[in-house]
């Protein structure tokens, strides 16, 4: 149980282009989602927390206009990268959790290289 | 600030040795400490967790001690296999509003299980 599944797992795209990550819980119904941002050989660093329904509260230092993030039902959401420079290259790992719990459940990861 | 600070950043360990790995807060108020491992390109992964009420939980092979007092808990890994190698995260959750909690998380430990 608990399975979060990301698409695509790999993304290459060309400076200025947006891309579309997808993230899904296939075994429960998840009310809030999040979208962390990895660098190489560093930890997790959050980047926004969407409830269903709800607009996303970003972290601080986190363009909203750049990352939009939509969380439309209890199974999925997306983190768009909107006109991706190469230094949003990087590891983004979506998590979701289930109602009022604390357990955060991630999913594999996509890796995007803007070229 | 809500701080995780973990330690180790790296370490080497022969193969049936015990891993430990330490993590230390600030913020009284977390309540719920999961420890997550992470291989190369994958998103991480929940490996057990503790709440402060107990001082010690024990899964298979990995056991969590903790030191409310102290605001100290640690991994301990024991009969370390080739296997585990990989990155090893703690972090503490801290209800965060509108039914969700987030994840403070430290910098993670590089195990290195060697044969």
């Amino acid at each position: 149980g608990a399975v979060v599944s990301q698409h695509p797992s790999w993304v290459i795209c060309k400076s200025g282009t947006s891309v579309k990550i997808e993230c899904r819980s296939l075994d429960f119904q998840a009310t809030t989602m999040f979208w962390y941002r990895q660098f190489p050989k560093q930890s997790l660093m959050l980047m926004a927390t969407s409830n269903e329904g709800s607009k996303a509260t970003y972290e601080q230092g986190v363009e909203k206009d750049k990352f939009l993030i939509n969380h439309a039902s209890l199974t999925l959401s997306t983190l768009t990268v909107t006109s991706a420079h190469p230094e949003d290259s990087s590891f983004y790992i979506c998590s979701a959790s289930a109602v009022v719990r604390e357990t955060q459940y991630f999913g594999p990861g996509t890796r995007l290289l803007v070229l | 600030q809500q701080q995780v600070k973990q330690s180790p950043q790296s370490l080497i360990v022969q193969k049936g040795g015990i891993s430990i790995i330490n993590c230390a807060y600030e913020n009284t108020a977390f309540d719920y400490f999961p420890w997550y491992q992470q291989f190369p390109g994958k998103g991480p992964a929940l490996l057990i967790a503790i709440r402060p009420d107990v001082s010690e939980k024990k899964e298979g092979r990995f056991t969590i001690s903790f030191n409310k007092s102290a605001k100290q808990f640690s991994l301990h890994i024991m009969d370390s296999q080739p296997g585990d190698s990989a990155t090893y995260f703690c972090a503490a959750s801290l209800y965060s509003g509108a039914g969700s909690y987030q994840l403070t998380f430290g910098k993670g430990t590089k195990l290195s299980v060697i044969p």
